[in-house]
């Protein structure tokens, strides 16, 4: 069955340091990849997603390319802020029509001042 | 536009009774899904509809959890006999028919003494 394999947390890190979540996955077929985050109190938002192979999605500075041959699909940015605080869930779904996300265990981002 | 909603955000249950979670997805969207959190994990897959008909319920953990999509709009996942196990985030989602970006609600936070 599908699953996801993401780097356990918490992360911290100082403003302006660089960013990478890893983020591998076991499906079949040719998936389509997520990152979806979790500010505090709030719910899940999608951050970005890639729906097939060396797609590159990004948003609000976060990148993430869809690596079919390693089978990742690691989270970065450049330069974190402290609002950028939130946990990360890396997700994927099947081929086809609306199907079922099935979610990493999540990874924590702590950046401080 | 409104978001997915739910309700109630927060319900403590005794173990023994009987609890409702209800999902209001946005309009027009077809697709409906549910998902569970335990504390510290990621989102796990309950059950999903495409109008009113369920046509995954292969994540509901056993046979005291119940959804329900009459009309094809507002969704209730209905947990009887409750368990300490159950206390979870409950979470819905919706999309459009055919796209697999979800939209999620905030939750209902679930605790069972």
């Amino acid at each position: 069955g599908n699953s996801v394999t993401q780097m356990e947390g918490p992360v911290t890190l100082s403003e302006e340091a660089f960013l990478t979540i890893n983020c591998t996955y076991t499906a079949t077929g040719y998936p389509s990849l997520f990152w979806y985050v979790q500010y505090p109190g709030e719910g899940l938002q999608l951050l970005l997603k890639a729906t097939k192979a060396d797609d590159k999605g990004s948003n609000k500075g976060f990148e993430a390319t869809y690596r079919k041959e390693t089978t990742s699909f690691h989270l970065e940015k450049g330069s974190v802020q402290v609002s950028d605080s939130a946990v990360y869930f890396c997700a994927l779904s099947s081929t086809g029509t609306a199907s079922k996300l099935t979610f990493g265990t999540g990874t924590r981002l702590q950046v401080t001042l | 536009g409104a978001g997915v909603s739910q309700s109630p955000r927060y319900k403590v249950a005794k173990r023994g009774q009987d609890v409702a979670l209800r999902c209001d997805p946005i309009s027009g969207h077809v697709s409906l899904f549910w998902y569970q959190q335990a504390l510290g994990q990621g989102p796990e897959f309950l059950t999903y509809f495409q109008n009113e008909a369920q046509l995954d319920k292969s994540g509901l953990p056993s046979d005291r959890f119940f959804a329900e999509r009459p009309e094809g709009s507002v969704s209730t996942l209905k947990i009887q006999r409750t368990q300490q196990e159950d206390s979870a985030v409950y979470l819905c989602a919706s999309s459009i028919f055919l796209v697999n970006e979800q939209f999620f609600g905030p939750g209902t936070r679930l605790t069972v003494l």
